[in-house]
């Protein structure tokens, strides 16, 4: 997984509490993006981020925040969680190069809101 | 809207087949990337075409992209009970982010 770990792995929470899911990398890049999966939508990017402090949203952001601090941690917070936020959060990480950006991923945070 | 979208949805083959599958997108493109994901795990990074590129190999796998139809394919030949997984298109347009697919899955029978 290319240095990539996301924590927690799984969590089942209730609705309106907030959750942080925290993804960490080993390898210094400056590009990290958090996906969410569902089935019948495939991958769909909440925010990413281009550097400390740095962060834009992504297709799905209404509901999520992020932050970066440092280089090798970026964390999703969901301030008041919802059953529709229901789903797997992956985490990627890029290499990014003169015209491509090619993409690794964590594992993945299987997170269900009751 | 998604801006890649994998036709068939899903494929089930026997092993020693080739698999093939279809991605078509809606703008202009620097590059094109297929990734497969096996159950409960992570995307995996297989292989990337540029907009200039026609076709592209890699081991067992072929790319192609016609920019001109604004599509691409995937081709797996003599395929293997462990491929079986979703493979995902997804479209870089330059702008530090990529667009994905809704996927196909394969099932490869022994």
């Amino acid at each position: 997984d290319a240095g990539i770990t996301q924590s927690p792995r799984h969590k089942v929470t209730e609705t309106g509490t907030p959750v942080t899911l925290r993804c960490h990398q080993t390898e210094n890049h400056r590009y990290m993006y958090w996906y969410r999966q569902d089935p019948g939508h495939g991958l769909r990017l909440i925010h990413y981020s281009y550097g400390v402090k740095d962060t834009d949203k992504g297709e799905v952001s209404d509901g999520y925040s992020v932050s970066r601090s440092k280089t090798e941690d970026f964390l999703l917070t969901l301030e008041s969680a919802t059953s529709s936020q229901t789903s797997v959060y992956f985490c990627a990480i890029s290499v990014a190069g003169d015209s491509y950006n090619e993409q690794f991923f964590g594992p993945g945070t299987r997170l269900t809101v009751l | 809207s998604q801006q890649g979208e994998e036709d068939p949805q899903a494929l089930s083959i026997q092993e020693g087949e080739n698999a093939t599958m279809n991605c078509s997108y809606k703008t202009s493109i620097n590059n094109l990337q297929w990734y497969r994901q096996n159950s409960g795990r992570g995307l995996v990074h297989l292989i990337l075409i540029r907009s200039n590129e026609r076709e592209k190999h890699s081991g067992r796998l072929r790319v192609t992209l016609d920019t001109s139809k604004k599509s691409s394919s995937l081709l797996i030949t003599a395929s293997r009970a462990a491929d079986t997984a979703s493979y995902f298109c997804a479209t870089d347009m330059g702008y530090s982010t990529l667009t994905f697919g809704k996927g196909t899955m394969l099932l490869v029978s022994p």
